[in-house]
């Protein structure tokens, strides 16, 4: 498809197991975002990748907390020893950089995360 | 920092009424973007309007118009003829539009707009 793609759709893991969330941004689109929705919370942001440039980390809430883009497009957050206020659903965007630029991000359907 | 702030948690509407939803913001940038987006229940984010600060016209895309009131840091979005696939949950969002600034969107913690039919 042509959309921002993640995987997994929805994950249960057990306190203290680590998981990996992966997102496939448009093809084309240099810039990629993720963000965390926790029930009745607005939208979170984590971590910023633009091009080759150094990522912005400002977002994430904790150092269990890391992702990379690997060859420029696809991501991967992972969070180790997962605490059940990981619990959200886990969204990644991605954008076109340069002109034209709406500043419009194109979103994936998420990866909801439940920590029992 | 900018903040992005929706009072109304909720708010319902009659099918083929009208119905605005509130977003106010604060910045202390004169360069920026607005957005409202549409989250259904299948959680996909889709871009509703979009209003470019530096223009006085208020943006209009079909049934949804905005109503940018810059000097209030008021950016209201307007649903007219509320249809039933409106009902979603509603994100106001800033970007900034200066020169070399981060490109990420700061968004409000959003309202869930219900339509009766």
């Amino acid at each position: 498809g042509a959309g921002v793609s993640q995987s997994p759709s929805n994950k249960v893991t057990e306190k203290g197991k680590d998981v990996e969330l992966r997102c496939d941004p448009i093809s084309g689109h240099t810039a990629l975002y993720w963000y965390r929705q926790s029930l009745g919370q607005g939208l979170e942001f984590l971590i910023y990748f633009q091009g080759n440039s150094a990522p912005d980390k400002s977002g994430l809430p904790s150092d269990r907390f890391s992702a990379e883009r690997t060859g420029g497009s696809v991501s991967t957050l992972t969070i180790q020893r997962t605490q059940q206020e990981d619990s959200a659903v886990y969204l990644c965007a991605s954008s076109l950089m340069g002109q034209p630029n709406t500043g419009e991000l194109f979103f994936g359907e998420g990866s909801r995360l439940t920590v029992l | 920092a900018q903040t992005v702030t929706q009072s109304q948690p909720e708010m319902s509407v009659q099918e083929a009424e009208t119905v605005t939803l509130s977003c106010t913001y604060d910045t202390s940038e004169s360069d920026y973007y607005l957005f409202w987006y549409k989250q259904p229940p299948s959680r996909q984010m889709i871009l509703v309007i979009r209003q470019e600060a530096y223009k006085q016209q208020n943006a209009t895309e079909n049934r949804f118009s905005v109503n940018f009131q810059k000097a209030a840091k008021s950016f209201s979005l307007k649903i007219s003829d509320s249809q039933l696939g409106d009902a979603a949950m509603y994100f106001c969002a800033y970007r900034s539009g200066a020169t070399g600034a981060n490109s990420k969107l700061t968004f409000g913690k959003g309202i869930t707009l219900s339509v009766r039919p």
